[in-house]
């Protein structure tokens, strides 16, 4: 069965720092883009970072550049995001998505929560 | 803002259609056929509907449908049922980075 799998969310100090992971099974895992995509409370869908299949290319929203280091180990399938210097506005549910068909977020994961908050 | 625009809200009563649209320029919507849908209720991680503008991932209903015109795109669903209430999203490719974009989202409600 293709999974995905967050962990690391939880609740952070302004200016803390916290690493997602998004643990992948059932597909060849350095065959796929990825991408982390994030929900605010009661809002919609943005997109993070991506990161392509043997991690030569990445990107990064400009909210988030110069915090955010998106990284994946395909010998372990496993996606990261690692956040510094978080902010109130980076508190969301954050979703790791494969890149499949082949231009569609095909699949995703069931989505880590961060708080930012003092 | 979001890169592509969609209604904030739709609503419809059991057996009708309703249409939701996704609205882009010819850098996304239109000037690829990759435009996807997604489904999500409260709470839950968001859900393939549609992609590539109208083919159905299996297993997914076929009172789900997609088109599109020039820069704007369309999800339909008739036959309208209770658990079709959440929201919906639609992605495009672009040429620029991130490489795909979302709309903001649009709300169905099953009246």
């Amino acid at each position: 069965e293709v999974q995905l799998v967050e962990s690391g969310g939880g609740l952070v100090q302004p200016g803390g720092s916290l690493r997602l992971s998004c643990a992948v099974s059932g597909f060849t895992f350095s065959s796929y883009g990825m991408y982390w995509v994030r929900q605010a409370p009661g809002k919609g869908l943005v997109w993070v970072s991506r990161i392509n299949g043997d991690g030569s290319s990445t990107g990064y929203a400009d909210s988030v550049k110069g915090r955010f280091t998106i990284s994946r180990d395909n010998a372990k399938n496993t996606l990261y995001l690692q956040m510094n210097s978080l902010r109130a506005e980076d508190t969301a549910v954050y979703y790791c998505a494969r890149i499949g068909l082949p231009h569609t977020f095909d699949i995703w994961g069931q989505g880590t929560m961060v708080t930012v908050s003092s | 803002q979001s890169a592509l625009t969609q209604p904030a809200s739709v609503s419809g009563s059991p057996g009708q259609s309703i249409t939701i649209s996704c609205t882009g320029t010819s850098s996304d919507v239109g000037g690829y056929k990759y435009v996807s849908w997604y489904q999500q209720h409260p709470g839950k991680a968001p859900k393939l509907m549609i992609y590539d503008v109208s083919d159905r991932p299996s297993g997914v209903s076929n009172r789900f449908s997609g088109s599109k015109s020039g820069n704007t795109a369309s999800l339909t669903i008739s036959g309208l049922q209770a658990e079709d209430e959440a929201d919906y999203y639609c992605s495009s490719y672009t040429t620029s980075s991130p490489l795909r974009v979302f709309g903001g989202g649009t709300k169905l409600t099953v009246l």
